[in-house]
């Protein structure tokens, strides 16, 4: 079965200095990572994907996120947060083949860009 | 390009009064469909899902149902409002022919029971 741990429930960072949250997933199968960002009242969007290739995977926004194998983590990074990514983000992860009906979600950092 | 909608936005029920939320996706046609519900402070749950006209599974047992009368519509039910519904439901899809799994996901209906 697979599973997804967001380490941190709550991020507090100031704006223009870089941020990490930290996603780890465990998995006896390979599997597609997500991140998703939802803003207040609204629905997830795609931060960014990764499938297979290159370990760093740039996404919108200015976010990147780095697949390590051997620790099974997905952390999402940003070198310099505005106020406008305060939002909350999930990491996801869904096994190939299935169409998406064992993506399971992490339970969500909440990040908070202070000025 | 496809969108989705649900729809109310925001709703305020009594603690036993029926349920009936709509999603619907434009632009695509015989999408996987998803009702998903997210608890304060907790991250997502699959509540069902769908990948055909009349086809249905539950992921877990609830007092709430879900129907599909046509392809792209996908609608959440409830006979008698429960307390503990209450929390912000949304609705995804995926391109059936997919084969990455993005989600693509509606804007949410915020459901409160009071």
């Amino acid at each position: 079965a697979q599973s997804v741990t967001q380490l941190d429930s709550q991020v507090p960072v100031f704006e223009e200095a870089p941020v990490e949250l930290r996603c780890n997933y465990s998995s006896s199968v390979s599997v597609y990572l997500f991140w998703y960002v939802q803003y207040p009242n609204q629905g997830l969007q795609l931060l960014l994907k990764y499938l297979s290739g290159s370990t760093l995977v740039k996404g919108i926004n200015g976010f990147e996120a780095e697949f390590n194998k051997s620790q099974t983590s997905f952390h999402l990074r940003k070198p310099s947060v505005h106020i406008s990514d305060t939002a909350e983000y999930f990491c996801a992860v869904s096994e190939p083949g299935t169409g998406g009906f064992k993506t399971i979600f992490g339970a969500g950092t909440r990040l908070f860009v202070k000025a | 390009s496809q969108t989705i909608h649900q729809w109310p936005a925001t709703l305020v029920q009594p603690v036993g009064s029926p349920l009936s939320l709509e999603c619907t996706v434009e632009g695509t046609s015989n999408p996987n469909l998803y009702w998903y519900r997210q608890a304060a402070g907790r991250g997502l749950q699959l509540l069902f899902y769908s990948v055909g006209i009349g086809q249905i599974s539950s992921e877990v047992p609830q007092n709430l149902s879900a129907s599909r009368p046509q392809d792209r519509q996908f609608i959440l039910s409830s006979k008698k409002l429960l307390l503990s519904d209450s929390g912000f439901y949304l609705c995804a899809w995926i391109q059936i022919d997919s084969p990455y799994n993005e989600q693509f996901f509606g804007p949410g209906t915020r459901l409160t029971v009071l």
